[in-house]
């Protein structure tokens, strides 16, 4: 199975600021067939990036997915407080679908 | 509207089997696969497998092979995920989800809301 494995696993971070989380792959991706989640407490996961790219709907465009292969970044350009949560990544391009262990992004 | 809604939590002692239903609507239910995503206290979230409502084909994850039975009705339009053989490493939230679009593996756009399940004796 493909082996998801994001970093940092704590990222500590102020309102406005730019985050930058990665996730990386044991083997590549097919068809960049990755997604983003962000899950807060108590919550399921909410679906922000599919395809490694394309926003979901209702998503604000301050989230961007990109990468390709092995390598892929969720970047939120400027973040606002409701960001502040657990980003799990997630593979869908082979039959034993695979997810990150988690980044939580905090309040510095 | 779409809404995948579960079943209430559980308490189950070990060796037991669970069974969690997941009610949807909103969308015609043949037309996207089900998935079920197990995530224990405090940790992250782990596949179990899938079902295609259309036909009955299921996926299961090797963790769970063996254990795991991922079924469906369509009177009314309802998932089932059945766990036996239960263990206290089985207490955790489970959801169901269905994909976001026709292919059987793809990324998952609606979630229920989960069903808690704690084993202990």
């Amino acid at each position: 199975e493909i082996v998801l494995t994001q970093s940092p696993g704590t990222l500590s971070l102020s309102p406005g600021e730019r985050a930058t989380l990665s996730c990386r792959a044991s083997q590549s991706v097919s068809s960049s067939y990755l997604a983003w989640y962000q899950q807060k407490p108590g919550q399921a996961p909410r679906l922000l990036i599919y395809g490694a790219s394309s926003r979901a709907t209702g998503i604000p465009d301050r989230f961007s997915g990109s990468g390709s292969g092995t390598d892929f970044t969720l970047t939120i350009s400027r973040l606002e407080p409701e960001d502040f949560a657990v980003y799990y990544c997630q593979q869908y391009g082979s039959s034993a679908i695979t997810f990150g262990q988690g980044t939580r992004l905090e309040i510095k | 509207e779409v809404q995948l809604v579960q079943s209430g939590a559980e308490v189950k002692k070990p060796g037991a089997t669970v069974k969690i239903s997941c009610k949807v609507s909103g969308y015609t239910f043949t037309d996207y696969s089900i998935h079920w995503v197990q995530q224990a206290p405090g940790k992250g979230l782990e596949w179990m497998g899938l079902l295609d409502p259309e036909d009955g084909e299921t996926i299961y994850a090797e963790k769970f092979q063996g254990r795991v039975t991922i079924t469906a009705d369509t009177s009314p339009d309802t998932a089932y995920m059945a766990l036996s053989s239960l263990r206290s490493e089985d207490t955790a939230m489970y959801y169901c989800a269905k994909t976001k679009n026709y292919h059987l593996l793809s990324s998952f756009d609606y979630w229920g809301q989960g069903t808690l399940v704690t084993v202990s004796s």
